[in-house]
């Protein structure tokens, strides 16, 4: 079965510090992984996704299938980045629903 | 402007009362989504349809019903809400290829049962 934890609730950092949201993941065959984040008073948007292994609003992410992470970072984090994270996995045929993480709120501090 | 649109987008109403929350995209999307978000439990998926007349059941089916006679439509029913049905509903769609494609989501309905 599919499963995506990602472990914090909350992660409170400073402006300009490094950020880096976690995610594990539990699938048993070739995952696609994404970033989904959610502004206040806004609707759901892709940041970015494993495949296209681009670096989004100075995010990155690497899948790491040793360790099954996808971890989230940024070097130096901004205000704007506050929102809610959501991790999410799908299975590489279409008929595999997409499975999302309970998610983290990430609070950057001025 | 491609877009995914909800309606209502806030609803209360009685325990019992059948209601329908619908959806409708303008992108020619194949891959349509029903999500319920709620605190401590994130994002999860209720219902999802691959192409017209095709659905199947997500993580939390139970108390729901969709329907996909058309491609732009997805709507959501609940034949008799309960107060665990207490939550704000986002709809999704991708394209074809079903959740591998990046999902748009609409604004979100926040329902209120009573």
């Amino acid at each position: 079965a599919q499963r995506v934890t990602q472990p914090e609730k909350l992660l409170s950092v400073f402006k300009g510090a490094p950020v880096e949201l976690k995610c594990n993941y539990s699938y048993s065959g070739s995952p696609e992984l994404f970033w989904y984040v959610q502004y206040s008073r806004q609707r759901l948007q892709l940041l970015l996704r494993h495949i296209s292994r681009e670096s989004i609003k100075g995010f990155t992410a690497d899948l790491n299938k040793g360790e099954t992470s996808f971890h989230l970072k940024k070097p130096f984090a901004q205000e704007e980045d506050s929102a809610m994270y959501y991790c999410a996995l799908s299975g590489n045929s279409g008929n595999t629903p997409l499975v999302f993480g309970k998610g983290t709120r990430l609070s950057v501090i001025a | 402007e491609a877009q995914v649109t909800q309606n209502p987008r806030y609803l209360i109403t009685v325990t019992g009362k059948k209601l329908t929350v619908t959806c409708s995209q303008n992108m020619n999307h194949e891959y349509m989504s029903w999500y319920r978000q709620d605190p401590g439990l994130g994002l999860r998926q209720i219902y999802y349809s691959m192409n017209v007349e095709v659905t199947d059941k997500g993580d939390v089916p139970e108390g729901y019903k969709v329907s996909r006679k058309e491609k732009r439509n997805f709507p959501l029913i609940l034949e008799s809400p309960s107060p665990n049905q207490t939550s704000l509903y986002f709809c999704a769609s991708s394209e074809v290829g079903g959740s591998s494609y990046e999902q748009y989501f609409g604004p979100g309905t926040r329902l209120t049962v009573t």
